[in-house]
């Protein structure tokens, strides 16, 4: 089965430093890897996604992510925190079932980023 | 354009009752996926349904939920005989094409009392 790991439970980041929230996955077969982002209150947000391709994916609001195959690692970046970018973070691998055409996802436990001011 | 609508946005009921939680896609979107958040077990897949085809139902917890998706369209999702352990936050994605980006809504917060 698919898997993804989120070694943090939190990152703490001054505002206008660099942030990095970790995850690295397990699959059988080619990965294809997603970022979704959870502000208070509201559903899931779609941030990036790795399908094939560019090893660092650009995405919304700034993240970008990389992929690197050999530590199976998806970590998600930002070069420079905003105040704003506190929320919750999932990374998640889509799993698929042959069966059913199912490509359900599935996600990390999620890490609480909180950018201080 | 508007996205993924769920109601209600919270519900609280009395253990035993029975709930309903309906999710609307995104128009044109042929594949809807319900998921549950829940403080011990994360983000987990519910079921999934794609255009006409059978659901696949192997995330459901229990024998007690059950989910339909009527005219390709507006799903329900229903909780028997609800339970303690079943609040949770419940959310409703879909997606354009199968494997395609799912899009979120903003979720259906259960209570059982």
């Amino acid at each position: 089965a698919q898997s993804v790991a989120q070694p943090e439970d939190q990152v703490n980041v001054a505002e206008g430093n660099p942030l990095t929230v970790k995850c690295t996955y397990s699959v059988s077969g080619n990965p294809y890897l997603f970022w979704y982002v959870q502000y208070p209150n509201r559903g899931l947000q779609f941030l990036l996604k790795y399908i094939t391709g560019d090893n660092l994916v650009k995405g919304s609001y700034g993240f970008e992510a990389e992929f690197n195959k050999s530590q199976t690692s998806f970590h998600l970046k930002k070069p420079s925190a905003l105040v704003s970018d506190s929320a919750l973070y999932f990374c998640a691998v889509r799993d698929e079932k042959k069966d059913t055409g199912r490509r359900a996802l599935t996600f990390g436990s999620g890490t609480r980023l909180q950018v201080q001011p | 354009g508007a996205g993924v609508s769920q109601s209600p946005s919270n519900k609280v009921t009395e253990k035993g009752k029975d709930v309903e939680l309906r999710c609307d896609p995104i128009s044109g979107h042929t594949a809807l996926y319900w998921y549950r958040q829940s403080l011990g077990q994360g983000l987990e897949f519910l079921i999934y349904f794609q255009g006409n085809s059978a659901p696949d139902k192997s995330g459901l917890p229990s024998d007690r939920f059950s989910a339909e998706r009527t005219g390709g369209s507006v799903s329900t999702l229903t909780i028997q005989r609800t339970q303690q352990e079943d609040s949770a936050v419940y959310l409703c994605a879909s997606s354009l094409l199968r494997g395609g980006e799912q899009f979120f809504g903003p979720g259906t917060r259960l209570t059982v009392l």
